[in-house]
């Protein structure tokens, strides 16, 4: 059972770049999230998804776009990146009103 | 909005001693969890809270929230440096959301 994975773990792109991360879960959860964690902000949410075909923004999300593609994959994408932008990327699952488990993480740098 | 703050920021201990890191807000909180997260890793989950007054314990890891629930602590008994790690808070927004807000988390160093 591999719970919550994401690709790539790593990424460097230069500013004005564009990129996408992936993310997949096989634990039927119907809610998937994405993070960003940053030194001194902690977590903070990106965009998250409620269920299939539907996203919602979440504390951050100027700059990225998200798509559900089916219950399982839920992917961010950086359109133009920039050097704000540089963080640790987390997604999460979870089951509706029960606990998030996330994702090892992808460390992206903007140069 | 409501905001999570952690403290310490960071604590460093001697192996075997107890430790305690606590989380307030200054709003009711629904639903309380805590979570570890070691350098360069995604975070694990540990416990969660929902009740005022609850208290859980998975090892030597025990979380509690008090009877008002707008402050959690952790704490851990006789601590090992497998405990060393970020530890976070993250609670529900009030109106049955599924997102989360996070505080900043407590940085634990346990030297053998």
């Amino acid at each position: 059972n591999a719970g919550v994975t994401q690709t790539p773990k790593f990424q460097v792109l230069k500013t004005g770049q564009s990129m996408t991360l992936q993310c997949a879960q096989d634990m039927n959860h119907n809610s998937m999230y994405w993070y960003r964690q940053d030194p001194g902000m902690g977590l903070r949410l990106i965009y998250y998804s409620a269920s299939e075909g539907t996203t919602d923004k979440g504390e951050v999300p100027n700059g990225y776009n998200v798509s559900r593609l089916n219950k399982r994959e839920f992917s961010l994408r950086l359109e133009s990146a920039a050097p704000s932008q540089t963080s640790v990327y987390f997604c999460a699952s979870s089951a509706t009103g029960t606990t998030q488990y996330f994702g090892p993480g992808t460390r992206l740098t903007v140069l | 909005s409501q905001e999570l703050e952690q403290s310490p920021q960071s604590l460093i201990v001697q192996e075997g001693k107890n430790l305690t890191i606590n989380c307030t807000s200054s709003k009711t909180l629904y639903g309380l969890y805590w979570y570890k997260q070691k350098y360069g890793e995604g975070l694990i989950f540990l416990m969660m809270l929902q009740k005022g007054g609850e208290e859980k314990s998975h090892e030597k890891i025990t979380a509690k929230l008090d009877e008002k629930k707008q402050q959690s602590s952790l704490h851990i008994t006789a601590s090992q440096p497998s405990h060393a790690g970020i530890y976070l808070c993250g609670a529900k927004k009030r109106g049955g959301s599924e997102k989360l807000v996070f505080g900043k988390g407590t940085k634990l160093t346990v030297n053998p």
